[in-house]
């Protein structure tokens, strides 16, 4: 079993839609949270941290279920820049490796 | 200020060559990481360097070697390429305790 698991994509949405991600992940001593966004060909760059109590930036909004290991990204209100592949991501070990889903692609169409 | 630094960004190499790619850490960051990304996967941790020595290792052969520098800087070695070390490779640095991790542009390695 993968260590962080992601939908398969990709997601094509229109321009204004909701859509949200999932990702679980399979150790339960994982202590940090993330989510990164990768253009194509380009390094990840940071989007959010997810806390178990929920968190929003704009549009994004980064949940945590500890007790099913889950963690989601919803983004509302989608934009042509949006487009992008989405990581997520968790750390075993603050200030150690960073684990990674595989990603998922999301295409927004206008 | 500027940030991670890698080079070269772009490399081929031929099956069974060596090669060395090099990654300069932002400033006030004295952890470096390495991380392989093929295509369509998401990045893979090869190794984590503080304090001039190797601190945690990922699951790759020994091929994979590196090396950090008293000004904080890294090498990344892979010996007798294969086709299979096609990848995007990408270094981030950080504070300890991984406090403001933060990636370079990667070198993307193709070996024919």
């Amino acid at each position: 079993r993968k260590e962080v698991e992601q939908d398969p994509g990709p997601f094509n949405v229109p321009e204004g839609a909701t859509v949200a991600f999932n990702c679980t992940y399979s150790n339960s001593a994982s202590q940090s949270f993330f989510w990164y966004r990768q253009d194509c060909r380009k390094e990840p760059k940071l989007l959010m941290s997810v806390y178990s109590s929920g968190n929003e930036d704009g549009r994004f909004t980064a949940q945590l279920n500890r007790a099913s290991q889950y963690i989601s990204l919803l983004i509302r209100d989608s934009k042509l820049s949006d487009s992008a592949t989405y990581l997520c991501v968790v750390n075993m070990e603050y200030g150690n490796k960073l684990v990674f889903g595989a990603g998922t692609i999301l295409r927004v169409k206008s | 200020d500027a940030g991670v630094t890698q080079s070269p960004t772009h490399l081929i190499k031929t099956r069974g060559q060596q090669v060395t790619l090099r990654c300069s850490p932002k400033s006030g960051h004295d952890t470096v990481s390495w991380y392989q990304q093929a295509l369509g996967q998401g990045p893979q941790f090869i190794f984590q360097y503080y304090e001039e020595e190797e601190r945690q290792r990922g699951n790759f052969p020994d091929r994979f070697s590196g090396h950090q520098f008293p000004n904080y800087s890294s090498e990344l070695n892979v010996n007798a390429l294969l086709l299979g070390d096609s990848a995007l490779y990408l270094c981030a640095s950080s504070q300890p305790r991984g406090i403001g991790y933060t990636f370079g542009s990667g070198t993307r390695l193709t070996v024919v």
